[in-house]
Parts: C-alpha cells; sequence; structure tokens
C-alpha cells in the first residue's frame, strides 16, 4: 500500500511568489492535514480537510490555503511567498481524525523562499 | 493555549541501553496520543498510538505509558540501536478539533 505522496520535493521560489503543493493520500484516506515545521516554530497545523470540507484552520495568514478533491487528494498554496515561509510542508493523512485512527504523514515538501 | 511539551531537548544514550523519552500535556480533553520519529530529511514516522483509556501499550521494542493523573505520556525504547538517532515527538488529538498538536520534539542520540 503506497504511503502519503508529496510533490514537489524540493522547491525554490522567489519572494512574492506564489507556490502550490500537491498531496496524495493513502488510499481510502479520507482525512488530510498539513502542517508547517520550521526550526524556530516546530511542527505548526495549518489545516484539515475532510470529503473536500475544511474542518479547521490554524493560526496563519490568508496566504495560506488548500483545496481538497473528490478524490481525496489535496493542494496547498502560498502566495506572496515571504522568507519566513520557508520550511518542511508536512502532508498527513487518516481515514479520520478521531482516537485510534493513526495519522501518517508525507515526507514533505522542502520549499525555500529566496 | 494549552499544548503538548517534552521534557528534554535532547537525550543521548549508549547503544544496547534503554531510551526513556517524556512528554508532559495539559489538556485534559486529548483522548488520543502518538509518538513520531523523524528522521533528518524525512516527514514524521508513525512509532506507536494510546487511547486515553489505556495505561500502556507495546509494540516492537518499544512502549508507550500513559498517566493521566499527572498528565505525562512517556515512550520506552528497548535495547536502543543506532538506527533509533532520530528526533522524537509527541503529539495529541484534540477532539473534534482535527489537528495534532506537537511538543518540542527530544533529539536522541546513540552512541555505539
Amino acid at each position: 500500500k503506497a504511503g502519503v505522496t508529496q510533490t514537489p520535493r524540493y522547491l525554490i521560489k522567489t519572494r512574492g511568489q506564489q507556490v502550490t503543493l500537491s498531496c496524495s493520500p493513502i488510499s481510502g484516506h479520507r482525512s488530510v492535514s498539513w502542517y508547517q515545521q520550521t526550526p524556530g516554530q516546530g511542527l505548526q497545523f495549518l489545516f484539515e480537510y475532510f470529503s473536500e470540507t475544511q474542518r479547521n484552520k490554524g493560526n496563519f495568514p490568508g496566504r495560506f490555503s488548500g483545496r481538497q478533491f473528490s478524490n481525496s487528494r489535496s493542494e496547498m498554496n502560498v502566495s506572496t511567498l515571504e522568507l519566513g515561509d520557508s520550511a518542511l510542508y508536512l502532508c498527513a493523512s487518516s481515514p479520520q481524525i478521531s482516537s485510534g485512527n493513526t495519522i501518517y504523514f508525507g515526507e514533505g515538501s522542502w520549499l525555500t523562499v529566496v | 493555549g494549552e499544548s503538548v511539551g517534552l521534557h528534554l531537548p535532547t537525550l543521548s544514550v549508549q547503544e544496547g541501553d534503554n531510551s526513556i523519552i517524556n512528554c508532559a500535556y495539559s489538556n485534559s480533553a486529548s483522548d488520543y496520543f502518538i509518538w513520531y520519529k523523524q528522521e533528518s530529511g524525512k516527514g514524521p514516522q508513525f512509532i506507536i498510538d494510546i487511547r486515553s483509556n489505556m495505561d500502556k501499550r507495546q509494540g516492537q521494542r518499544v512502549t508507550v505509558l500513559l498517566n493521566k493523573t499527572v498528565k505525562h505520556l512517556s515512550l520506552q525504547i528497548a535495547a536502543t540501536q543506532p538506527g533509533d538517532s532520530a528526533v522524537y515527538f509527541c503529539a495529541e488529538i484534540l477532539s473534534n478539533d482535527y489537528k495534532l498538536s506537537f511538543g518540542a520534539g527530544t533529539t536522541v542520540t546513540v552512541r555505539a
């Protein structure tokens, strides 16, 4: 069974540009969530989607957005990139976010903003 | 807000010894906890989980203990191996919040 797949794995963008990251969850998983990992802030929750609906959003500016498609695949977008957006962006999938449902992570997308 | 925290940022262990990684949480509403291992350049890897109605759960070479009275979680690794060197995170799931809240992580280094 394939794991959580994230693309691209590495990318470099310039300040002011926008970026789209993609995530394919484990087959059968309907919950997809996104996290930002930086050395200073650790792992921070961005948002969670289930059946194309965003159920929760973390404390990030509106430049960060996401969506989920009918096949459970998800994308996140960051517009007007800032240097501080440089981070590892992690996607996680689960059948459902609830007690006992393991949440699995992908390898992440490394974003560098210059 | 409340968050999960780890007691020590680093832990150095002799190969073959047992490791104990600690985590304190403050949200009594949390009903599910997961330990993850993250190696350099990789995403967090699931190690073991435990529900709040349990006190102990064992896996292969790992045991998680949950003490709800003092809101403490620990991960025990038996016979630590060089491949166990990584950053370990505890995470809690907040009921109906649909998200994981992570602690800061403990970096485990295994000495040969």
